[in-house]
């Protein structure tokens, strides 16, 4: 149980076009769905928070109008980067959290190449 | 604020050879310390939550424990498929957050 997906896994764009990324929880319902960011030989560095039906939380120097997240439903929340740029390639990560418990369990990632 | 440091940050075990990984954190109450495996490319899998002092933890080859301010992994007669990145992460009493450390990056040669 608690598996996490996203889609795509890897997706290269042009400089100024804009990229969706989803996140689904297969076997559960998360309320709160979390999207990371990760360099290389680096940890993951926490972009925003998503309550499911609400507004995302954002963590201080993310841009707000450049990653949208939309949390629709308690199986779905998606990253949208938009005008992307060559510094916004990274692997993305999601997670999702069932809500009686604390561990957050990951998807397994989007590599996303800006050109 | 939430502070993770892990320690050594790569290690090279031979195939057996069993060792020990640290995590160190200063939080302000913790709610939960997590343990995760993360291979290259791919997102981290769970292993271990630990809630307070003294609790231990096993699966398989690997026994985690807790206490008042730091964590260890033991990783006993280790083999080549338990080379990967284990993270550390806390998350503070009325927090949704977790606050990750840097990893442990774990090669295990045959």
């Amino acid at each position: 149980g608690a598996v996490v997906s996203q889609h795509p896994s890897r997706v290269i764009c042009k400089s100024g076009t804009s990229v969706k990324i989803e996140c689904r929880s297969l076997d559960f319902q998360a309320t709160t769905m979390f999207w990371y960011r990760q360099f290389p030989k680096q940890s993951l560095m926490l972009m925003a928070t998503s309550n499911e039906g609400s507004k995302a939380t954002y963590e201080q120097g993310v841009e707000k109008d450049k990653f949208l997240i939309n949390h629709a439903s308690l199986t779905l929340s998606t990253l949208t980067v938009t005008s992307a740029h060559p510094e916004d390639s990274s692997f993305y990560i999601c997670s999702a959290r069932v809500t009686s418990e604390y561990e957050q369990y990951f998807g397994p990632g989007t590599r996303l190449t800006v050109t | 604020e939430d502070q993770v440091t892990q320690s050594p940050e790569a290690l090279r075990l031979q195939e057996g050879e069993s060792s020990s990984l640290n995590c160190s954190y200063t939080v302000s109450g913790l709610r939960g310390l997590f343990w995760y495996r993360q291979d290259p490319g791919k997102g981290p899998e769970f292993l271990f939550t630990l809630y307070s002092a003294g609790e231990e933890k096993e699966k398989e080859r690997l026994k985690a424990t807790l206490t008042k301010k730091e964590s260890f992994l033991h990783i006993t007669a280790p083999k080549p498929e338990d080379s990967a990145t284990y993270l550390c992460a806390v998350q503070a009493s009325g927090n949704n957050r977790l606050a990750f450390g840097k990893g442990n990056q774990v090669v295990v040669i045959p």
